[in-house]
């Protein structure tokens, strides 16, 4: 079992709908989770952090997470072509041993 | 700007050349790290360092061999390597604690083995 799983996509929306992006982990010891955006070339960037059950807004991001079930998703509403990007679920497992998933590729067409 | 450096940005080498590539941070951050990526894939734990001291080492080959000469520099010395290292390798840097784990990255080192 991987330590982190996603579907690798492509995940393609038009723009302006929601796009929803999902992610499981296998460490019930695992501390905080991440989500980073990375351009082609370019390094991951963070678009969202959650350490607690529930959710989190932050402008047109929502991180949700579910200890329990061992899940993290991040919705993005109202999706624009600049959110094409591969989105990466990383988790903090414990003293800095952060764990990236493969990445969701995702589409947003105009 | 990001605010982890990293040089050199592309690196071309043979299989008997020793080079390094080297970050560095002023964030005060406490913890440091070195990230592989082959293309399409997630970056790969490479190496981590807290306080300066090695805490995860991923069973990379020896041909990598890191450094930590202080808490705003770390540096990755590359001897002998393969073709198939050729990736982007990735520094990054974050606090130190519980509930922390937020990876500033630098832009990347592309390497390249010939």
């Amino acid at each position: 079992q991987k330590e982190v799983e996603q579907n690798s996509g492509p995940l393609s929306v038009p723009e302006g709908a929601i796009a929803s992006l999902n992610c499981t982990y296998s460490d019930r010891g695992s501390q905080s989770f991440f989500w980073y955006r990375q351009y082609s070339g370019k390094s991951p960037e963070l678009i969202m952090f959650i350490y607690s059950n529930g959710d989190k807004e932050d402008g047109r991001f929502t991180a949700q997470l579910n200890k329990a079930s061992q899940y993290v998703s991040l919705l993005i509403r109202d999706s624009q072509p600049s959110d094409s990007a591969t989105y990466l679920c990383a988790v903090n497992r414990r003293n800095n041993d952060m764990r990236f998933g493969a990445g969701t590729r995702l589409t947003v067409k105009p | 700007d990001t605010e982890v450096t990293q040089t050199p940005k592309h690196l071309v080498m043979g299989m008997t050349n020793k080079k390094s590539l080297k970050c560095e941070q002023h964030m005060g951050h406490r913890a440091m790290y070195w990230y592989k990526q082959k293309a399409k894939k997630p970056p790969e734990l490479m190496f981590v360092y807290s306080y300066e001291k090695l805490s995860i080492n991923e069973s990379v080959p020896s041909r990598f061999s890191p450094e930590c000469p202080n808490s705003s520099l770390l540096n990755l010395h590359l001897h002998a390597l393969q073709p198939e290292d050729s990736a982007l390798y990735l520094c990054a840097s974050s606090w130190q604690g519980e509930n922390t784990g937020e990876l500033f990255f630098g832009e990347g080192s592309r390497l390249t083995v010939l």
